[in-house]
């Protein structure tokens, strides 16, 4: 199972917005909508922040959103802050009780 | 509330095996499956493997298939990973971490504090 590519960096001023791609194949990404989202700060344990490709769990704020279309998802983060700056990685269903992980993507916040 | 309670940091040699635990507390221990994650230093998330609580069952990912064990004590609640003929890339923080069930379906909705292991001679 290979990991799922995504972009190694992204940026924005704060209160832009910041786009993440996360591609996979029709076996994972594009196969089931089993797509998270999770924020990982330095020495920190990742956070789940978006699952099931589009939901929100309580807590996360709403301007973080997630898609997806075919074979790739992606996650907005709108109105860019501070504190959001982090790793992200993308997490896929593959089937047969097996998962993959994105190879993660770092956003600053400029 | 909610946790996963990781044990200590361990320094193991080459050719070694080390034994991982994670402590769940807050919630009904075989509602759950629970997953290991690995993490090497400066790099990505690696998914290991799944452990059924409820009936033992595990799922191993093909890299690991031989080397790895995913075992439940249902007694204390705790899930255990051991990883066998240590090498130095394996040297890595590891992760337990559950999945949702229906308010989160298969995704990582709660995560243990990490353990260090680091394999060197």
């Amino acid at each position: 199972q290979s990991a799922l590519t995504q972009p190694p960096s992204a940026s924005g001023s704060p209160g832009q917005s910041v786009t993440i791609s996360c591609t996979g194949t029709s076996s994972d990404v594009g196969g089931y909508n089993f797509v998270s989202w999770y924020q990982q700060h330095p020495g920190k344990a990742p956070k789940l922040m978006i699952y099931e490709v589009t939901k929100r769990p309580s807590g996360v704020p709403h301007r973080f959103s997630g898609s997806k279309s075919g074979n790739t998802a992606s996650l907005t983060v709108s109105g860019l802050q501070a504190e959001d700056e982090a790793d992200y990685y993308c997490s896929s269903y593959a089937g047969s009780d097996n998962y993959v992980f994105g190879t993660g993507t770092k956003v600053t916040v400029l | 509330q909610v946790q996963l309670v990781q044990s200590g940091a361990e320094v193991k040699k080459p050719g070694a095996s080390v034994k991982v635990s994670c402590k769940a507390s807050g919630y009904t221990f075989t509602d759950y499956y629970m997953h290991w994650v690995r993490q090497a230093p400066g790099q990505g998330l690696e998914w290991m493997g799944i452990i059924n609580p409820s009936v033992l069952a595990t799922t191993y990912a093909q890299k690991f298939q031989g080397r790895v064990s995913m075992t439940r004590d249902t007694s204390t609640s705790t899930v255990y990973m051991e990883l066998s003929s240590l090498r130095s890339e394996d040297t890595a923080v590891y992760y337990c971490a559950r999945v949702g069930g229906v308010a989160a379906p298969l995704a990582f909705d709660i995560w243990g504090q990490g353990t260090m292991v680091t394999v060197f001679s």
